[in-house]
């Protein structure tokens, strides 16, 4: 069976600090990957997702970045946070033809001070 | 682009009751999936139930059911005999079919918080 894993589960990180979180899947090959953001009292807003190795497409400008260096592995990244930054962020992988949408990791949340 | 709507941000429901939960979408395609996803507050999502726009006849999960009316582009979710578990964030969700790459895109409402009233 397919499984999502999602770490670290929570963090506190002083503005201006790297950032790097980590997603990988297990039981599936060349799956889609996502990283969304949900912040307080909010909906989840897309950040980035990748149909293949190295493939990254961003929907929204930010200070975030992300990366698949390996087919079932997918980073977020900052170089330095923001105090808006802070937030529940989700990982989350589906595959092409499979209709049962996404299977989510268990989120990460970050808070900047 | 597609959008969708919930505009009910809060809800409540005493426990054994039914409860309806909405949603609205904006598309000009034709074929497409519908899901409703539950964040309990351990805030891990999950797949609540899925409609796909061809068929006719609405999805039923055990409790859980929904109203889809594809003219309108309404897709409502009923929880019967709620439960003290049920209570948590509802979000309606649209998904293009059939998708490849960049379709594979879920685009979610802002969600609903639901109480359940011993």
């Amino acid at each position: 069976s397919q499984t999502i894993h999602q770490w670290p589960a929570t963090l506190v990180q002083p503005v201006g600090s790297p950032l790097s979180l980590e997603c990988t899947v297990e039981g599936t090959s060349n799956p889609n990957l996502y990283w969304y953001r949900q912040a307080a009292g909010r909906g989840l807003q897309l950040l980035f997702y990748s149909v293949g190795i190295g493939q990254i497409s961003s929907e929204v400008p930010q200070n975030l970045s992300a990366s698949r260096p390996q087919d079932r592995q997918f980073i977020l990244s900052s170089k330095k946070l923001l105090l808006s930054d802070s937030g529940f962020y989700l990982c989350a992988w589906s595959k092409t033809a499979f209709d049962y949408g996404y299977t989510f990791g268990s989120g990460t949340r970050l808070t900047v001070v | 682009a597609q959008t969708v709507t919930q505009s009910q941000p809060e809800m409540s429901v005493q426990e054994a009751e039914t409860v309806t939960l909405s949603c609205t979408y904006d598309t000009s395609e034709s074929d497409y999936y519908l899901f409703w996803y539950k964040q309990p507050p351990s805030r891990q999502m999950i797949l609540v139930i899925r409609q796909e726009a061809y068929k006719q006849q609405n999805a039923t999960e055990n409790r859980f059911s929904v109203n889809f009316q594809k003219a309108a582009k309404s897709f409502s979710l009923k929880i019967s005999d709620s439960q003290l578990g049920d209570a948590a964030m509802y979000f309606c969700a649209y998904r293009t079919a059939p998708y490849t790459g960049a379709n594979s895109k879920l685009t979610f409402g802002k969600g609903i918080t639901l109480s359940v009233r011993p």
